[in-house]
């Protein structure tokens, strides 16, 4: 079984630039997941996809971030304009569904702004 | 307001010891979940246990059990046997709300 798949793996951008993630789920996982981890600390959750709805954004900075999921499977996450202090890994995970089940995570991406 | 809170920001262990991790987390919902994750320094994070607010029994996986204790609102990890390859972050998560919480983790190293 494939696992969750993100790119790009690493990005380096300067600060006003705009950006973009991609993530893949596992197949089959009806909850989607991008969080944000700033060197040092746990992660924070972004936002929560239910299929192609969105169950909770309350933590995304919607003046400049935007996520969205095509069809129920892929998703992307935006940033525009980025800020010195969006530079942080940015996970997606996938699960069966809401709450008790396990997360399984992707490798990350990596942003760097300057 | 919901929060995770691991107090012990690195630990030692000697190889083939047992290890404690303490999370306390603190939330008023009556249904919640908590979960531990494993964090190589490769990056990626990797699902280790999980107690439902709701269950009896501590959770026990292989060498991973949960010390779920309701009361004190405390769920700390214990590793049975440390292995080099314990060595990583571990971090305590809690789902409640539609909402999914990491606390600030905790480095292990295991020493040979």
């Amino acid at each position: 079984e494939a696992g969750v798949a993100q790119s790009p793996r690493y990005k380096i951008i300067e600060k006003r630039q705009s950006v973009a993630f991609w993530c893949n789920p596992i197949s089959g996982h009806a909850t989607l997941y991008w969080y944000q981890q700033i060197l040092g600390q746990g992660p924070k959750l972004l936002i929560q996809f239910q299929n192609n709805g969105v169950v909770d954004d309350s933590q995304l900075p919607k003046d400049r971030f935007s996520a969205e999921r095509l069809k129920g499977v892929d998703s992307t996450l935006k940033i525009q304009p980025a800020k010195l202090e969006d530079s942080a890994v940015y996970l997606c995970a996938s699960s069966p569904g809401q709450g008790a089940y396990e997360q399984y995570f992707g490798p990350g991406t990596r942003l760097t702004v300057t | 307001a919901q929060k995770i809170t691991q107090t012990q920001p690195g630990m030692f262990v000697q190889e083939k010891e047992a290890v404690t991790l303490d999370c306390t987390y603190d939330t008023s919902d009556p249904s919640y979940g908590l979960f531990w994750y494993k964090q190589p320094s490769s990056g990626e994070m990797i699902f280790l246990i999980y107690q439902g607010s709701y269950d009896q029994q501590n959770a026990t996986e292989g060498r991973y059990s949960l010390n779920f204790q309701k009361a004190r609102k405390s769920a700390n990890l214990v590793i049975s046997a440390s292995q080099l390859g314990d060595s990583a972050m571990y971090f305590c998560a809690m789902s409640g709300g539609n909402q999914f919480y990491f606390g600030t983790g905790t480095s292990l190293t295991v020493i040979p």
